[in-house]
């Protein structure tokens, strides 16, 4: 079962800051949160990762609550091919070496206007 | 560089019979996750593949296996093909290492089951 709460959709304008939350109350102290992003007829794609700090790259932004309870994806400035389902996940590593699989939800369905 | 690679993109089986689908990791990889996607849904994790072994499962009944090779590609196979297994097949490839490594996906196979 997913064990990240993200609302169904939300909507946003050209050129503007987004910012999509995600509540994961259970998480575990050596869960890394991940966020990936899927577009229509696509395999998700990666956005990035964090563990406790927050954490920058090319794509986007992910700020972490500092009970890690929450996180936010940040996208600075929305282009129209930033529509996507983005889904939060949380990321066992598994300490045999290899990874667990990651349980996704359904996602937040973001809607960029013109 | 090449990213994951999945084989057919699309097939058509009847009901009852077998497949294969097929997925090549992103160079450098050696941990492949089989995941299912039906319509409106977030991926399902079906199990991963690391040193030619089944490190993970989720819950899925034993008609899916699966195959990894010494190359690390992998195969999954459905037995006893349903009507309910029409789905998008991912193939997901990440380096095994502690610390949350991040999943490449392939665009997936689509399957109808008819």
């Amino acid at each position: 079962d997913a064990k990240t709460t993200q609302p169904n959709s939300m909507e946003s304008n050209e050129e503007e800051p987004v910012h999509l939350p995600c509540n994961h109350s259970t998480i575990s102290g050596t869960d890394y949160i991940h966020w990936y992003r899927q577009l229509p007829s696509q395999g998700p794609e990666y956005v990035i990762h964090g563990l406790t700090s927050n954490v920058n790259n090319r794509m986007a932004s992910l700020a972490i609550a500092e009970d890690r309870k929450s996180s936010t994806l940040i996208l600075h400035r929305a282009t129209l091919r930033d529509a996507a389902v983005y889904y939060c996940i949380l990321f066992h590593p598994y300490s045999g070496g290899g990874a667990d699989g990651l349980t996704f939800g359904k996602g937040t369905h973001l809607i960029i206007q013109p | 560089d090449a990213g994951v690679t999945q084989s057919p993109t699309h097939l058509i089986k009847t009901r009852g019979q077998q497949v294969t689908l097929r997925c090549s990791p992103k160079s450098g990889h050696d941990t492949v996750s089989w995941y299912q996607q039906a319509l409106g849904q977030g991926p399902q994790f079906i199990f991963q593949y690391y040193e030619e072994e089944e490190r993970q499962r989720g819950n899925f009944p034993d008609r899916f296996s699966g195959h990894q090779f010494p190359n690390y590609s992998s195969e999954l196979n459905v037995n006893a093909l349903l009507l309910g297994d029409s789905a998008l097949y991912l193939c997901a490839s990440s380096l095994a290492r502690k610390g949350g490594s991040p999943l490449h996906f392939g665009n997936g196979t689509r399957l109808t089951v008819t």
